[in-house]
């Protein structure tokens, strides 16, 4: 069945550097790959997205890589600030019901 | 100004009681969801309405019963609450055409006592 596997599940770093989270999907049928920061009580928030048919897409301090034949999309962020500190999730989109296969989030720790 | 909201953001309710959610999105969006976020924070698709048609329903119990008034319309009706459904519940739209970019209310927090 459809399923994002998300890693890590917890990740700190010291402010100023950078922080990679990974996902790998199961449907070979998806075609978009979202990202969202959640910080504590709030909403998901989209950071960034990529499609499928787009290896790597930035947006200053974030960018996020996808590998379809391996399944595989990451999110890069560069230059850490405490503010970053929040659950961030992945997700994969394959069908044109926008249904969003979530991972299980990650929740990162950027320390001052 | 908020793009999708739903009312109550808390609801504290005793077991077996019906509960509503409500949720309205400005942004001319035809498509509607209802994401089920529980205590591990995992986010999980529950419904979801295309111009108020039904297109996704999940494996939900069938106490969960999603209504669309029109297409800036989706509410959540909840009979006979149970323990287990404590959880925060978001809306989300998106367009109907490309992209489906999902934006989210900010959630309603319910916990069944």
């Amino acid at each position: 069945g459809e399923n994002v596997e998300q890693h890590p599940s917890t990740l700190s770093v010291q402010e100023g550097d950078s922080a990679v989270i990974k996902c790998t999907y199961s449907d070979s049928a998806s075609n978009y790959f979202p990202w969202y920061k959640q910080e504590l009580g709030k909403r998901p928030q989209l950071i960034i997205d990529i499609r499928s048919n787009v290896g790597e897409k930035k947006d200053q301090r974030i960018a996020v890589t996808l590998n379809k034949t391996a399944k595989h999309f990451s999110l890069h962020i560069t230059e850490t600030q405490p503010e970053d500190s929040a659950v961030y999730f992945c997700a994969a989109s394959g069908s044109n019901t926008g249904k969003l296969i979530f991972g299980q989030g990650t929740t990162l720790q950027v320390k001052p | 100004d908020t793009a999708v909201s739903q009312t109550p953001k808390y609801l504290v309710t005793q077991m077996g009681n019906d509960k509503s959610i409500k949720c309205e999105q400005n942004l001319g969006h035809d498509t509607m969801y209802w994401y089920k976020q529980d205590s591990k924070k995992f986010l999980k698709i529950m419904f979801s309405y295309n111009n108020k048609e039904l297109i996704i329903n999940e494996t939900v119990p069938n106490r969960f019963s999603p209504k669309s008034p029109d297409k800036a319309h989706l509410n959540l009706h909840i009979n006979s609450l149970e323990l287990g459904d404590s959880a925060v519940y978001f809306c989300a739209s998106s367009q109907n055409e490309g992209i489906k970019k999902a934006f989210f209310g900010q959630g309603t927090r319910l916990t069944v006592v």
